[in-house]
């Protein structure tokens, strides 16, 4: 079965500090990857999306940047954090052996930046 | 990209059945309908989707309109644990298969 892991659960960081926080798929090859930011009370903002290996789509112009050096695996990065960066990090996938209209997301980071 | 729009809350009483409304008056002909849910600290869920053909599934039915400009979740008998907000989206079919979420409407189930 199909498995997405995100890590850590929970993370607060200084301002100005980097941030990296990791996103694996199990059990699916070649998925389409996304992340996603909410805001406390808000929705869920897009911020990349992958259809492959080294293939990075950005929705919104930001100090973060994503990479995706394994088929699986979807890595969000900073190398300096602002305080609105602050929110609930959501990773997703879609396709693969699943259904291809379907996303399904991760169980999410909680960044707080201080 | 095309809009929806629904209320921002609802209330139901439990073992009740809720219906949720979504506006989407410039949906498009390739555009597919989405119902997701997000319980309380936990990642968007899939609840449902459709085209033109009303839609059943184990969690919910999904009641499109004959013009596809407004839609209408269907939860038969609510509980508490399907308290959560629920996200109505359009999306059309591209190599992203992007989801773009709006506020949703946040139900609340009282027993």
């Amino acid at each position: 079965s199909q498995t997405i892991h995100q890590w850590p659960a929970t993370l607060v960081q200084p301002v100005g500090s980097p941030l990296s926080l990791e996103c694996t798929v199990e059990g699916t090859s070649n998925p389409n990857l996304y992340w996603y930011r909410q805001a406390a009370g808000r929705g869920l903002q897009l911020l990349f999306y992958s259809v492959g290996i080294g293939q990075i789509s950005s929705e919104v112009p930001q100090n973060l940047s994503a990479s995706r050096p394994q088929d699986r695996q979807f890595i969000l990065s900073s190398k300096k954090l602002l305080l609105s960066d602050s929110g609930f990090y959501l990773c997703a996938w879609m396709g693969g052996r699943m259904r291809r209209d379907t996303q399904y997301f991760g169980p999410g980071t909680r960044l707080t930046v201080l | 990209d095309a809009k929806t729009t629904q209320p921002n809350s609802m209330e139901s009483n439990e073992e009740e059945p809720v219906h949720l409304p979504c506006n989407h008056s410039t949906i498009s002909g390739t555009d597919y309908i989405h119902w997701y849910r997000q319980l309380p600290s936990q990642g968007p869920e899939y609840v449902i989707h459709g085209l033109t053909s009303n839609v059943n599934n184990r969690m919910a039915s999904l009641a499109i309109a004959e013009d596809r400009k407004s839609s209408t979740l269907i939860l038969h008998r609510a509980t508490l644990r399907d308290a959560a907000v629920y996200y109505c989206i359009l999306r059309a079919y591209n190599a992203g298969n992007m989801l773009t979420f709006g506020g949703g409407t946040r139900l609340m189930v009282k027993p």
